[in-house]
């Protein structure tokens, strides 16, 4: 399995514009959650997917922020319009969680940059 | 809110030297993970605990779970430079199906 796939690896864009992240999660898994980390405040749990149903939206920052997951091999982040401080990197992970098995598998994330 | 806290927040030592990092919450969690994240890449995880009192050895890693699933550590015996990386905990609590991170180490091995 290729792992957990993000892109694009870096995006640029100007203020207002709209962005969007792109997750294709390990087959197989039932759980996908987005994060967002940055210096200051590590790395943030943004909401997190159960079979393709969003369950807790809780951290996500505002209603410029919205994720969907339309089917088990596919997620997207979208925000718009976009800010300077939703500059961060954006990892996506996939799971199966139960006993030992528990583990996030991350993909290598999206660095984005608003100016 | 930042459920698990991690210390110290950086770290930087000798190749050779012992070290220890912490994470704790006033959460208790049913299973706890420490992952490694280098430069450019996403998180991988090193270790996973479930039992409270829990020890698990990765060679020169010793992992330690608490006895009331609420806090853990991560020692390096003789630390090399390719330990270098950003060190995170992770919980999944008892209610609820999320990995919950803490705000990292950030570990420099000098050679």
């Amino acid at each position: 399995d290729a792992g957990v796939i993000q892109s694009p690896r870096h995006e640029v864009t100007e203020m207002g514009q709209e962005v969007t992240l792109r997750c294709k999660p390990i087959s197989g898994h039932d759980y996908l959650f987005w994060y967002r980390q940055t210096m200051m405040r590590g790395l943030e749990l943004l909401i997190y997917f159960n079979n393709n149903v969003p369950i807790d939206d809780s951290g996500m920052p505002e209603d410029r922020f919205s994720a969907k997951m339309p089917n088990a091999s596919f997620s997207t982040l979208k925000i718009q319009p976009s800010e300077p401080r939703d500059s961060a990197v954006y990892f996506c992970a996939s799971s199966l969680i139960g006993g030992t098995a528990t583990e996030a598998f991350f993909g290598q994330g999206t660095r984005l940059t608003v100016v | 809110t930042q459920l698990l806290e991690q210390s110290p927040q950086f770290l930087s030592i000798q190749e050779g030297e012992n070290l220890t990092v912490y994470c704790n919450s006033s959460s208790v969690f049913s299973s706890l993970q420490w992952y490694r994240q280098e430069p450019g890449e996403g998180p991988v995880l090193l270790v996973t605990v479930v039992t409270g009192g829990e020890v698990k050895k990765l060679k020169r890693l010793t992992f330690q779970f608490g006895d009331a699933r609420k806090d853990s550590s991560l020692h390096i015996t003789a630390a090399q430079p390719g330990d270098t990386g950003l060190y995170l905990c992770a919980g999944v609590p008892n209610t609820g199906n999320q990995f919950y991170f803490g705000t990292g180490t950030s570990l420099t091995v000098i050679p």
